[in-house]
Order: C-alpha cells, then structure tokens, then sequence
C-alpha cells in the first residue's frame, strides 16, 4: 500500500501541551494534507504543503515535510479540549493525477 | 453554507439487500470521490468522478458496487447484494479542478449496517 502512515496510532495529553503527530510514506508527492475527524463526522481540511515547501503555519498548527525522508509533522500547540479528534495525513502521488490516498489516523486526546 | 450532503446518515439493513447512497457534491465542484472507512482498513478510495465521468474504480468490488453520477448534483453508491462485511461508514467527498491539486470537501458520511 502506498498510503501514508501516521505515528503514534494514539496520544493522550493534558490541556495546554503540545501535541506532535507524525506522517511517513513512501513515494514522491505532490503535495501532502493533514484532515481532522471528530467523533461521528466528516473529515475537514486543516493544512495543505507543497513538496516544495519545507513548513507551514496556520493558526496553532504547524506542519513540516521532509521529503528527503518522506516524512511529515503536524505540531498543535497549546492544545484544548476542542482539538479531541483523529488526524489524518494524506498524501498526493507524483506520478500521474491520482487522488489523496489516506493514512489510517492518530487519535488525539486532550484532557481538561 | 456550501457542504457535501449525505443520505442516508445511518442505514441498517439485512444481508443480500440493495443500498443505495446519495451524495450531493458542492455546487461548482466538478470531482466526486466515495471512501469507505473502517477501523481495519482506514479509509479507501472506492471511486471518483471528474466531469460526472468515472476515472478510477478499481477500489470498488465490481461483482457488488456500482457509482454513477446521473448530473452533476447527484452522485450514488450502491450495493447489491449487500454483505456484512460492507459495514462501515461511506463518504463522499467532492473538489474543484484537479484531483491532486486541492482541498477534499467531505460529506458527514453514510453508516452501513448489515446484519
């Protein structure tokens, strides 16, 4: 499978922490995405980086992208309750126009 | 508030029975992708559409599912005969341009029983 792999599978933190997601694949990209999934809902956007770009900001995220070791990070800071959800990479092949192939997700838990 | 809808949210059916979802795509949006998600697999391209013309299908188990887009607001995914191992939740999720260009606008998703 050429899908991209979250790391940890899970992570459990205390408000007001950082929280560090990581994204490892295997071919060369086009671009890479970060989704978030609450509970019983439809994955949302977060943050999109070109193969180009080397870090991206967004509010309180902050995404790296390494392709030299076809890898990523997404950094949330200063994390809330709210940010209770699943994190999903997704990566866009370079080779031909092919759609965003998922990972399986980190679930993310923010405790009060 | 521009969305992608679903219908139904939560179906629940007897195995060998035809399901069919809906999926209306954001207006303006020309690409139209169904997912299926469990917890085994993740997420899985089943099909997508550009135009309302099929590119890749092969996600899909043939001999069972068929996608169609009859117009360009209209996009379905049906299972006949259904099985349980179909249970999961569906997704449609819908774009503009390219498919590996842009952001994936997604449904809240279709949850598939089959008992």
């Amino acid at each position: 499978s050429q899908q991209g792999e979250e790391d940890p599978q899970a992570l459990s933190i205390q408000e007001g922490e950082n929280a560090t997601m990581n994204c490892s694949y295997k071919t060369s990209i086009n671009n890479l995405q970060w989704y978030r999934q609450n509970s019983g809902r439809g994955l949302v956007h977060l943050i999109l980086i070109r193969s180009n770009e080397r870090e991206k900001h967004s509010g309180r995220l902050r995404v790296t992208l390494d392709t030299s070791k076809k890898s990523s990070s997404l950094l949330i800071t200063a994390s809330r309750a709210a940010d209770t959800a699943s994190y999903f990479c997704a990566t866009v092949w370079n080779s031909g126009n092919t759609p965003l192939v998922f990972g399986k997700g980190t679930r993310l838990s923010v405790i009060a | 508030d521009a969305r992608v809808t679903q219908t139904p949210r939560d179906k629940v059916t007897e195995m060998g029975q035809e399901v069919t979802m809906r999926c209306q795509p954001i207006l303006g949006h020309n690409t139209v992708f169904w997912y299926r998600q469990t917890m085994m697999q993740g997420l899985e391209l089943l099909a997508y559409f550009r135009n309302r013309a099929p590119l890749d299908d092969s996600g899909m188990p043939k001999d069972r599912f068929s996608a169609e887009m009859p117009d360009a607001t209209l996009a379905t995914l049906k299972i006949q005969p259904s099985e349980p191992r179909d249970s999961a939740v569906y997704f449609c999720a819908s774009a503009s341009g390219q498919a590996n260009t842009g952001e994936l606008f997604f449904g809240e998703g279709s949850r598939l029983t089959v008992l």
